[in-house]
Parts: C-alpha cells; sequence; structure tokens
C-alpha cells in the first residue's frame, strides 16, 4: 500500500540553524501539507499546497518558513532560523483531490529539537 | 473559528472492556469528521470518517456517528484489545479556501492491559 515517507526521523539542531524537513507524498497525489504537533498540544496546520504554490497558511507558518516542491517526489519544508518554540513533531501529510471528505494519508513525523 | 474537544487522557482499560472517547466540535458550515489512531513511533492513520450528518463510520470494531444537534463524534468499541493502545485524534474537515485543512482534538491516549 502507498505511503507518505519522511526523513529524518529526529533532527536536532542549535537555535538559528537552518533546517529542512523532507517528505514523499503519495505518488497520484496533488495536494501536500503540513502540520506540527508541539508536546502535549494539538496537531496544528501549518500550510498547504497545490500546483506548486500554497494554497493557505496559518498564523504561525511565518517568513522563516517556506515549503518547496523540488522535483516530482519530494515536498520539503524549510525553517530559515530555528527557535526554540519551533521544537516539535512535524507531519506532512497528501490527499488526492482536496475536497472535504476525503482522507488525508500522513507521514510517520519528523521529532525537531531545538537547543 | 473551527474547533474539536476531546476528552482528556489516558483512558485506562482492562481488556475486553467498553470505550468511549468523546469528541465534539464548533464548525461553521457542515465539515466531514475523522478519527485518526497514532501508534506507538508511527504516523496518523485514519481510523474512520464520516461526511454528512446521522453517518455512521466504522473499522476494526471502532464505530462512530455524526451528531448534528449535538455537535458531537464520539468513538466506541465494544470490546478493546492490548493492541489499541494507542492516541486517538478527532478531526474535523475544514475548507476555507476551497482546499482542504484538518483541524484537530489534543489527541486521548488509550493504555488496554490484559
Amino acid at each position: 500500500e502507498p505511503e507518505v515517507t519522511q526523513t529524518p526521523s529526529h533532527q536536532v539542531t542549535q537555535m538559528g540553524q537552518e533546517v529542512i524537513l523532507r517528505c514523499v507524498p503519495i505518488s497520484n497525489h496533488l495536494y501536500f501539507y503540513w502540520y506540527r504537533q508541539i508536546l502535549g498540544q494539538k496537531v496544528e496546520f501549518l500550510v498547504s499546497f497545490y500546483n506548486n504554490e500554497i494554497s493557505e497558511k496559518s498564523e504561525i507558518f511565518d517568513d522563516q518558513f517556506s515549503v518547496e516542491r523540488p522535483d516530482g517526489s519530494n515536498f520539503t519544508l524549510k525553517i530559515r532560523s530555528t527557535k526554540l518554540e519551533d521544537s516539535a513533531m512535524y507531519f506532512c501529510a497528501s490527499c488526492s483531490q482536496g475536497q472535504e471528505q476525503e482522507t488525508q494519508y500522513f507521514g510517520p513525523g519528523t521529532r525537531l529539537l531545538v537547543l | 473559528g473551527d474547533s474539536v474537544t476531546q476528552m482528556e487522557g489516558p483512558v485506562t482499560l482492562s481488556e475486553e472492556a467498553f470505550l468511549t472517547i468523546n469528541c465534539t466540535y464548533t464548525a461553521t458550515g457542515y465539515p466531514s469528521l475523522f478519527w485518526y489512531v497514532q501508534y506507538p513511533g508511527e504516523g496518523l492513520q485514519l481510523l474512520l470518517k464520516a461526511t454528512k450528518a446521522d453517518d455512521k463510520g466504522s473499522n476494526k470494531g471502532f464505530e462512530a456517528t455524526y451528531r448534528k444537534e449535538t455537535t458531537s463524534f464520539h468513538l466506541e468499541k465494544g470490546s478493546v484489545q492490548v493492541s489499541d493502545s494507542a492516541v486517538y485524534f478527532c478531526a474535523l474537515s475544514a475548507r476555507n479556501t476551497g482546499f482542504q485543512k484538518l483541524v484537530f482534538g489534543t489527541g486521548t491516549r488509550l493504555l488496554v492491559s490484559p
């Protein structure tokens, strides 16, 4: 069964450093998402992406964040200058048509720790 | 804005006990409702969903009914197993700009002992 994959599974970085989190969505899906979960808190929407552009972003997704689909398979989240409060689990998700009743398929997550 | 409220965990049960995890929501319009499950070390997996009022989603012995009048989508299972130990997330699908996004509850950890 096709699945969403994410790398790395864990990342430790120093405050102020840039990190890139990578995701490979399901191959025939067209809509891509990043969510994050700070320890003990809700899973929060960050950004949705379709047709090579951002379709919606949350208040969390400020100028320090960017997303890219550099080739036909990868979908990346970049944090330019990490802050302590960026420590969280980051989930990538994809779905085929982006309709309200559709299922989003999630990857296993990348746990980011900013020191 | 749209929101989901879940009961606090952990919920601790013995094997074969009955499970209920409460979920209520606030949303404009009529969202689709989902339960996702996260097993240790894994990502979020869809457990079941319901896309309109009075629909019942079911999978692996779990059920939830979309109740518009009480804005609820409670998860139930008649007889839990140790393998059901996981974190369960209730979510709704909001569609603000024409594209779907999910709004999650805080998650409820279920621990089932033999």
